[in-house]
Parts: structure tokens; C-alpha cells; sequence
């Protein structure tokens, strides 16, 4: 069962701050993000592990709660370049081995405006 | 920066036709994997490959496609007898160890004419 993300599209000017969630049915091992522009791959932005630890790349941050089994993407002070859709990905720990199969979200389009 | 490499970037082939994508994983990865996405929808997960064998498939991963990796750098994926429906970008990726990021390369658009 695939995660849900909200929402679905964002529009920002530059500079502006943004979230994105990522919720998922299932007992997560790990939540990916990732970034993908038009027609390239999905760029790999980080992964939070279960534990509920906050992770942070430049100005992109991510947390993850364990209990809810949710995660949330921080995009602040946004640049034109963070243009793109987002998508996470999941990770089912199943029976304590994990291959790393992920199942990704629907995507977030967000377009930076200068 | 190592990264994940596919070839060809595109291939248009008749219906019916079998294709292999093929793709050279990060060096030093353990687990390997095909998604496709068809234009404009999510990513999905075809099937992982660890320790030499399939760990994990999906139900688009029917008998019509299988995986090999040859030796020891490749990681290939035939599609027998394309369908039309076959018709996505193709995401070869692979990762270290459990806990660490999956790393996508850059993609083979297949189309199924």
C-alpha cells in the first residue's frame, strides 16, 4: 500500500518555506526522499530511519515519527531550484530484513516562482 | 561522485520484441533494483536483487521479465515479448547496506510501438 502525500502541489515565491508530509498505513524501517525534475531521475535527498531522528541537508530538513509513521519534509527560504516534484519513499520492515524495496508516494509538484 | 549509469537512454522496439536494459550499479553496492515510471505517474517497484538472486518482486514482475547480472558489474533486465503497456522510463538503482539511500541512475525511456 503506497503512502499518501500532502499535498499535492505547492507554489511558493523565493525565499518562501514549505512542508510536505508523507503518511504511511504500515510500520516503517525508513522513509527516502527524493527530488525528480521533468524527464530525469529521482535525486536522493535523505533517508530518516525509525527512531524519530530529524535530519537536515542544506536548507532541507526531514523528521520522521515513528508512531504516526509519518514523515515531514522542510524546504525553507526556498530557491528556483528546488523546483520539482517530491516524492518519499517507504520502507516495510518485514521480518527483520530489510531489502530496501521502496514504495513511493504519489509525488508533490512544487514550483518555485521568482 | 560514483553514480548509478543505464544504457541505451532510449530504445524504441516493435511489440512483441525483447529488450534488455542494462545498467552499471554504483561499485561497491550490495542490493540492486529495477522501477519503472510511466509518464506522469509514481515510481514503482519492479523487483531487488541481493546475494545473486531475486529478493523481492512485484506483480508487474511477471515471467515476461527476468533480471541477471552477469558478471561483476552489470545488472540487466529483458522484457521477453514487449507490450505496449510496457511503454515507461526504466530506474535501475542500487544501495550499500541496509539504513543507507537507494541511488537511481539516469534512466532508459523504453517505448513500444
Amino acid at each position: 500500500q503506497q503512502p499518501v502525500q500532502s499535498p499535492q502541489a505547492v507554489i511558493l515565491r523565493e525565499g518562501e518555506d514549505a512542508v510536505i508530509n508523507c503518511s504511511s498505513s504500515k510500520a516503517l524501517y525508513s522513509v527516502h526522499w527524493y527530488r525528480q525534475k521533468h524527464g530525469e531521475a529521482p535525486v536522493f535527498l535523505m533517508i530518516l530511519l525509525k527512531g524519530g531522528e530529524q535530519k537536515g541537508h542544506e536548507k532541507i530538513s526531514a523528521s520522521f515519527n515513528e508512531k504516526k509513521q509519518q514523515s515531514s519534509l522542510y524546504l525553507t527560504a526556498s530557491q528556483l531550484s528546488y523546483s520539482g516534484t517530491y516524492f518519499c519513499g517507504t520502507d516495510v520492515h518485514a521480518g527483520g530484513t530489510s531489502y530496501g524495496k521502496l514504495t513511493f508516494g504519489q509525488g508533490t509538484i512544487l514550483t518555485v516562482h521568482p | 561522485e560514483p553514480e548509478v549509469t543505464q544504457t541505451p537512454s532510449h530504445q524504441v522496439t516493435q511489440m512483441g520484441q525483447e529488450v534488455i536494459l542494462r545498467c552499471v550499479p554504483i561499485s561497491n553496492h550490495l542490493y540492486f533494483y529495477w522501477y519503472r515510471q510511466i509518464l506522469g505517474q509514481k515510481v514503482e517497484f519492479l523487483v531487488s536483487f541481493y546475494n545473486n538472486e531475486i529478493s523481492e518482486k512485484s506483480e508487474i514482475f511477471d515471467d515476461q521479465f527476468s533480471v541477471e547480472r552477469p558478471d561483476g558489474s552489470n545488472f540487466t533486465l529483458k522484457i521477453r515479448s514487449t507490450k505496449l503497456e510496457d511503454s515507461a522510463m526504466y530506474f535501475c538503482a542500487s544501495r550499500d547496506l541496509p539504513g543507507q539511500g537507494v541511488f537511481f541512475g539516469q534512466g532508459t525511456r523504453l517505448t513500444v510501438v
